[in-house]
């Protein structure tokens, strides 16, 4: 929807091992965002980008790395899974001049067990 | 600390009637406002938003009103519509050039829209 795929959709993992979300645009958006939404929460930054090998840490950034090698792709690690890391991770773009924000992607639901 | 705030966790309504979501901020830089309304199992999507210039902004059915004074936003719907069941996230952005036009979230209201 609107240039921006995450995957896997979903995925279970067990506790300790690495896990990979790749978000990837088609719109050549600079900025480019990792949300979790978790109950009592809403949506809280976890790290974005704001242009190719810069990126910055959100408000929950512990346990979680990026990288974005292009202006298309933003990946985001998981070095060693817990199960507090299990949630729903969206994706977002933009560009400066919000008007209409920030475009999501579909999310991705990353189970730790 | 929440800079955005949303204090009632769910709302339920009638159809046809007014659905009115509220949302509080408390960072005074903070000069655009957006609501994003979510369903399941899918992203969030824009829905409307306002800029600190004004004190309301609308679209069809949707109306954001802002008061400044009272750091205060509420996004009006009518007629509420079945299909307005999600939940609403308002956000906020402390101008274009700050921050690289970050938002931040307040938690949602569910919106449930019975017949």
């Amino acid at each position: 929807d609107a240039g921006i795929t995450q995957s896997p959709r979903h995925k279970v993992t067990e506790t300790g091992t690495p896990v990979t979300l790749r978000c990837h645009q088609t719109e050549n958006h600079r900025y480019m965002y990792w949300y979790r939404q978790d109950p009592g929460h809403g949506l809280r930054l976890i790290h974005y980008s704001y242009g190719v090998k810069d990126t910055d840490k959100g408000e929950v950034s512990d346990g979680y790395s990026v990288s974005r090698s292009k202006t298309e792709d933003f990946l985001l690690t998981l070095e060693s899974a817990t199960s507090s890391q299990t949630s729903v991770y969206f994706c977002a773009i933009s560009e400066l001049g919000l008007l209409g924000g920030y475009t999501f992607g579909s999310g991705t639901r990353l189970t730790v067990v | 600390d929440q800079q955005v705030k949303q204090n009632s966790p769910s709302l339920s309504v009638q159809e046809g009637r007014i659905s009115i979501l509220n949302c509080d901020y408390t960072n005074s830089m903070f000069d655009y406002f957006l609501w994003y309304k979510k369903y399941p199992a899918e992203g969030p999507t824009f829905l409307i938003s306002i800029s600190s210039i004004k004190d309301k902004n609308e679209d069809g059915r949707f109306t954001v009103f802002l008061n400044k004074s009272a750091k205060h936003l509420s996004l009006h719907i009518v007629p509420s519509q079945p299909g307005d069941s999600a939940v609403y996230f308002c956000a906020a952005s402390a101008g274009r050039g700050s921050t690289l036009g970050r938002l931040y979230f307040g938690r949602g209201t569910q919106l449930t829209v019975w017949p």
